[in-house]
């Protein structure tokens, strides 16, 4: 069984460029989340995939978007990058009704 | 608006000196808490899921405990490799993610 993987771990990007962050799900988890965690911050929530449809929104402008594959893994794209969303982007995977959510290593995203 | 508070924010203590993390919680029908240690730069690792008020789960030197109102982490005898940030997460009806606290960072000396 393999765990949550994300791609890249470490990306550094120029303010108003585009990004794309990837994430692989554990096996036979069919929920993504997507998780922003400043320094010394908690994880503050993204949007949810499930099955392939955005099944909630955390207080993220339009810009912040994703997509959800046919075999569970997910992408965050962030548009128009600004020097505040550096952060370690996290990506979690779970399977309801279980209610635990398991989590990648992070992507560090570093906007200049 | 569900509400997570972690105390201490920072935690230090000597190899083998117990103590306990606290997570208090404001939120309109609660699911589950949920435990997660995070060591620097990486992603939290999952510890425990609490549901009920007066469960308790354990965890070589970690205990989780809940009440209608909080959760604390014990920490029994603590060693060196105890050290990095336990995050305290919510999961209530009608919400389909986590809402963490800030996190307690627990150094432990030898």
């Amino acid at each position: 069984e393999t765990g949550v993987t994300q791609s890249p771990t470490h990306l550094i990007k120029t303010r108003g460029q585009q990004v794309t962050l990837r994430c692989s799900s554990q096996s036979g988890h069919n929920t993504v989340s997507w998780y922003q965690q400043a320094l010394g911050q908690g994880p503050q929530f993204i949007f949810q995939y499930y099955r392939e449809e955005e099944n909630g929104r955390g207080n993220f402008p339009p810009r912040f978007s994703g997509l959800q594959f046919p075999n569970y893994s997910s992408e965050l794209n962030v548009n128009a990058l600004e020097l505040d969303d550096s952060a370690l982007y996290l990506c979690a995977s779970s399977l309801p009704p279980n209610t635990e959510a398991f989590f990648g290593q992070g992507t560090r995203l570093t906007v200049v | 608006e569900d509400q997570v508070t972690q105390s201490p924010e920072a935690l230090r203590l000597q190899e083998g000196e117990s103590s306990s993390l606290n997570c208090s919680y404001t939120v309109s029908g609660l699911r589950g808490l949920f435990w997660y240690r995070q060591d620097p730069g990486k992603g939290p690792e999952f510890l425990f899921t609490l549901y009920s008020a007066g469960e308790e789960k354990e965890k070589e030197r970690l205990k989780a405990t809940l009440t209608k109102k909080e959760s604390f982490l014990h920490i029994t005898a603590p060693k060196p490799e105890d050290s990095a940030t336990y995050l305290c997460a919510v999961l209530t009806t009608g919400r389909r993610a986590l809402t963490f606290g800030s996190g307690t960072r627990l150094q432990v000396q030898p």
